[in-house]
């Protein structure tokens, strides 16, 4: 159980244009999903927080208008990484907290490889 | 920041337990203690979570000390598989607070 996905698990765009992330948890209902960046050789980053039915937290620095998240339901959040440059080249994984037990853990989908251009 | 301290680096045998250690001096008394570890160029994965009694499941078991001021991951028979970036954590507030864990190499 506790199985999180994410779509595309890779992709390659030009600069300028916008690229969208799908985060779904496929056995369990998750009020909560965490949008993290990693660079090479460094840890996980959170960038936001990202609850059902409203507007996402965003951890200081990183640009709501730069990336958009949208977690329409208790199974679905996407990342639009949007007008993309080189820079925002990065490993993006999304986490999603379970609903179930009192402890919450997060479990993590297998990351989507963004190279912008 | 992290409130853990983890050494950088760690190797093991196969075949042989490993021990990771993890320092978390600061930890308040409702804060969990998760371990999760990072296989290259895949999300992290959930191994174990403890509060203050000692926890195992199928993977690892965790010990955590009475003052709860440091934990204990042992994976019990490690395999070449085991080789990843493992990360102890403090969740603070239901957010997960990444230091820079340790990278275990299980060798042959």
């Amino acid at each position: 159980g506790a199985v999180v996905s994410q779509h595309p698990s890779r992709v390659i765009c030009k600069s300028g244009t916008s690229v969208k992330i799908e985060c779904r948890s496929l056995d369990f209902q998750a009020t909560t999903m965490f949008w993290y960046r990693q660079f090479p050789k460094q840890s996980l980053m959170l960038m936001a927080t990202s609850n059902e039915g409203s507007k996402a937290t965003y951890e200081q620095g990183v640009e709501k208008d730069k990336f958009l998240i949208n977690h329409a339901s208790l199974t679905l959040s996407t990342l639009t990484v949007t007008s993309a440059h080189p820079e925002d080249s990065s490993f993006y994984i999304c986490s999603a907290r379970s609903l179930a037990g009192a402890d919450q853990t997060q479990y993590f989908g297998p990351g989507t490889r963004l190279l912008v251009l | 920041d992290a409130k853990t301290t983890q050494p950088p680096s760690m190797d093991c045998a196969e075949g042989r337990a490993a021990n990771l250690p993890c320092n978390h001096s600061t930890i308040s008394g409702n804060e969990y203690v998760y371990w999760y570890r990072q296989i290259h160029s895949q999300g992290p994965q959930y191994i174990i979570h403890g509060l203050k009694n000692n926890e195992t499941n199928e993977m690892a078991s965790l010990i955590i000390t009475e003052d709860r001021k440091s934990s204990t991951l042992i994976l019990p028979h490690a395999t070449l598989r085991d080789t990843a970036v493992y990360y102890c954590i403090v969740r603070v507030n239901y957010q997960l607070i990444w230091g820079a864990g340790t990278k275990l190499i299980i060798k042959p």
